[in-house]
């Protein structure tokens, strides 16, 4: 069964602080890993992604770190501020793009002051 | 745009009865994605359609869950007879040939 296992589970970090939630995966075949924000009492919003041609990705404060050959891919969030605080899902297809995504178990992330 | 619309926000219903939610996507987006989130299970794919037409229904627990889509701005999942289990927060998503899928804001399914 195709899966991504993520964690940890739940995160405090203070303010300032780099934030890092790892995923791993077992399938081969996935070839492009998103990872989605989620606020309560909102649905998942996509926050970036990357495919397995490059080992990093880096948008503003958040950065995606590939290690094709362990099969894991972490996400970094330098200086992190309480308004980072939600819930972090990393995911995988195998299809290029954004179809049939599996998705982690996620990782609630709390930013202290 | 308003985004993925979703209804009923929250349901509250009994052992055995029918439920339904429903979904319109964002217009012109030809991908439609029905997902269940729960504590234990976490974020899980039911189905999803590509042109209205069922591509993958592999995520769909059991014949007690169906879902239909008969035209490109609406999409229903329906659970008949509903049980406890069942409770979840539903989330319908959409996408433009398989770019960044945008989720909706869900429906809390509460199963007494």
């Amino acid at each position: 069964q195709q899966q991504v296992k993520q964690s940890p589970q739940s995160l405090i970090v203070q303010k300032g602080g780099i934030s890092i939630i790892n995923c791993a995966y077992e399938n081969t075949a996935f070839d492009y890993f998103p990872w989605y924000q989620q606020f309560p009492g909102k649905g998942p919003a996509l926050l970036i992604a990357i495919r397995p041609d490059v080992s990093e990705k880096k948008e503003g404060r958040f950065t995606i770190s590939f290690n094709k050959s362990a099969k894991q891919f972490s996400l970094h969030i330098m200086d992190s501020q309480p308004g980072d605080s939600a819930t972090y899902f990393c995911a995988a297809s195998s299809l290029g793009g954004n179809e049939k995504l599996t998705f982690g178990t996620g990782t609630r992330l709390t930013i202290i002051p | 745009d308003a985004g993925v619309i979703q209804s009923p926000r929250h349901e509250v219903t009994e052992m055995g009865q029918e439920v339904t939610l429903r979904c319109k996507p964002i217009s012109g987006h030809d991908y439609l994605f029905w997902y269940r989130q729960t504590m234990m299970r976490g974020l899980e794919l039911l189905i999803y359609f590509n042109n209205n037409v069922p591509i993958d229904d592999s995520g769909m627990p059991e014949d007690r869950f169906s879902a239909k889509m008969p035209n490109a701005s609406f999409s229903t999942l329906k659970i008949q007879p509903s049980e406890p289990r069942d409770s979840a927060v539903y989330f319908c998503a959409s996408s433009f040939s398989g770019n960044e899928q945008f989720f909706g804001p869900g429906t809390r399914l509460t199963v007494l």
